[in-house]
């Protein structure tokens, strides 16, 4: 979805680099989201966010920590790159009264 | 914890065919949604059930919310190339609102 952006698109970099992923929304949504995805595994919650104020651990935070800097801003970061951290990079949305959300492009992080 | 299961992983099928995914959760649902992730893309929202037993269809496209709202079914009549991706259901998480586990996806690949 085009009102949902994501970058870098892709990024390789090595172990013990510092990494941040950065999502913008034009939506207006309040929810905001990070996911990794693995294949055969799906969708695995990284960390959300329901208010410029508000940040949540997800199933998978170990590794990573997130800002939201406004409403439209939230930025996903590796403090330490490891391998097992490559992956495909969602940012999602939602608005307050839906389950429904909505993904950016995506970002494919590659850890050497 | 919660999980949501999909079957198959995996299917191929020559243009024309008809195709079904299920998608079964360990816990009682609110309600369903599904997404389709185009090869390269993005999860896109397809659509949402709500109510025990509904049925829905979008053109080719028949979904099912089981009477136990536990399971799911996509079906797809008479495959096109255009089908070709992975399909995820989701539900909310258990206890929390806004936030949704993704089924582990079925990848459907269509031979023209």
């Amino acid at each position: 979805d085009a009102d949902v952006t994501q970058t870098p698109r892709n990024r390789i970099t090595k172990t013990g680099k510092r990494i941040m992923l950065e999502c913008s929304q034009t939506k207006g949504h309040d929810r905001m989201y990070w996911y990794r995805q693995d294949p055969g595994l799906g969708l695995r919650l990284i960390y959300y966010s329901f208010d410029v104020k508000d940040i949540n651990k997800g199933e998978i935070s170990d590794g990573y920590s997130v800002s939201r800097q406004a409403q439209a801003k939230f930025s996903l970061s590796l403090e330490s790159a490891i391998p097992n951290q490559t992956a495909l990079y969602f940012c999602a949305t939602s608005e307050i009264a839906s389950d429904t959300q909505y993904f950016g492009p995506g970002t494919r992080l590659t850890v050497l | 914890g919660q999980q949501v299961m999909q079957i198959p992983q995996y299917q191929h099928v020559q243009e024309g065919e008809d195709f079904t995914t299920y998608c079964n959760s360990s816990t009682t649902l609110s309600n369903i949604q599904w997404y389709k992730q185009r090869p390269g893309g993005h999860p896109v929202f397809l659509i949402q059930l709500v109510k025990s037993g509904e049925v829905k269809k979008q053109k080719r496209l028949t979904f099912q919310f089981g009477e136990a709202k536990k399971n799911s079914s996509l079906h797809i009549t008479a495959t096109q190339t255009t089908d070709v991706g992975t399909y995820f259901c989701a539900g909310p998480r258990r206890g929390a609102t806004n936030k949704l586990i993704f089924g582990t996806g079925t990848l459907l690949a269509v031979q023209p």
